[in-house]
């Protein structure tokens, strides 16, 4: 069955510190693969997305998340994390035809210590 | 670029009445919009897309003389709660996607439903 896991429903780092979210997931072809943020009471903001080529996606905010077909995975990375990064994040896929609906994760709510 | 609008951000109303909820692509041309569902602490839960000019696909187990879409033109959707119930109060967020193959879906800010 197609999934998407964001194995970590929290993550709390300290302000300035890297950060790395997780995202795995089950598809029978290399999808699209999407990164959104959302703080509470907004809609979604798309972080950075993947479609095909260079396996490492520059985003914006200081966001890059790295493809690795081999490991079914789609990691969203920051190198130093400012407050304003607390927030919602969720990754998505979608085929690459038809329907583009996406499949999401559950989520990753992160918060950053001062 | 790439900016959806969705109103109303609140509503209130009494249950039984029904409510009309706009997504709007601002600067592109929309030809797949979706509706979805959030519930607190929970990712978004997709209860139908819409293409222009034909009608919505509704995801497994939404009603869709409960949930009323329309996707009359390019840069417009509405979804229209129909006689609404308590239950019904939730967070409803509309994404857009443009008519080139390799477009994100791109995401309203949501409105907040609540009924009394």
């Amino acid at each position: 069955a197609q999934s998407v896991t964001q194995p970590d429903i929290h993550i709390t780092v300290s302000e300035g510190a890297s950060l790395e979210l997780r995202c795995n997931y089950s598809y029978g072809a290399t999808p699209y693969l999407f990164w959104y943020v959302q703080s509470p009471g907004q809609g979604l903001q798309l972080l950075l997305k993947y479609f095909s080529g260079d396996t490492l996606v520059q985003g914006i905010k200081g966001f890059e998340a790295e493809f690795k077909r081999s490991q079914s995975s789609f990691n969203l990375r920051k190198p130093s994390v400012h407050w304003s990064d607390a927030a919602e994040y969720f990754c998505a896929v979608a085929p690459a035809s038809g329907t583009y609906k996406y499949i999401f994760g559950t989520g990753t709510r992160l918060k950053v210590l001062a | 670029g790439a900016v959806v609008s969705q109103h109303p951000s609140w509503v209130i109303c009494k249950s039984g009445t029904s409510v009309k909820i706009e997504c709007r692509s601002l600067d592109f041309q929309a030809t797949t919009m979706f509706w979805y569902r959030q519930f607190p602490k929970q990712s978004l839960m997709l209860m139908a897309t819409s293409n222009e000019g034909s009608k919505a696909t509704y995801e497994q187990g939404v009603e869709k003389d409960k949930f009323l879409i329309n996707h009359a033109s390019l840069t417009l959707s509405t979804l229209t709660v129909t006689s609404a119930h308590p239950e019904d109060s939730s967070f409803y967020i509309c994404s857009a996607r443009g008519v080139s193959s390799n477009q994100p879906q791109h995401f309203g800010d949501g409105t907040r439903l609540s009924i009394l």
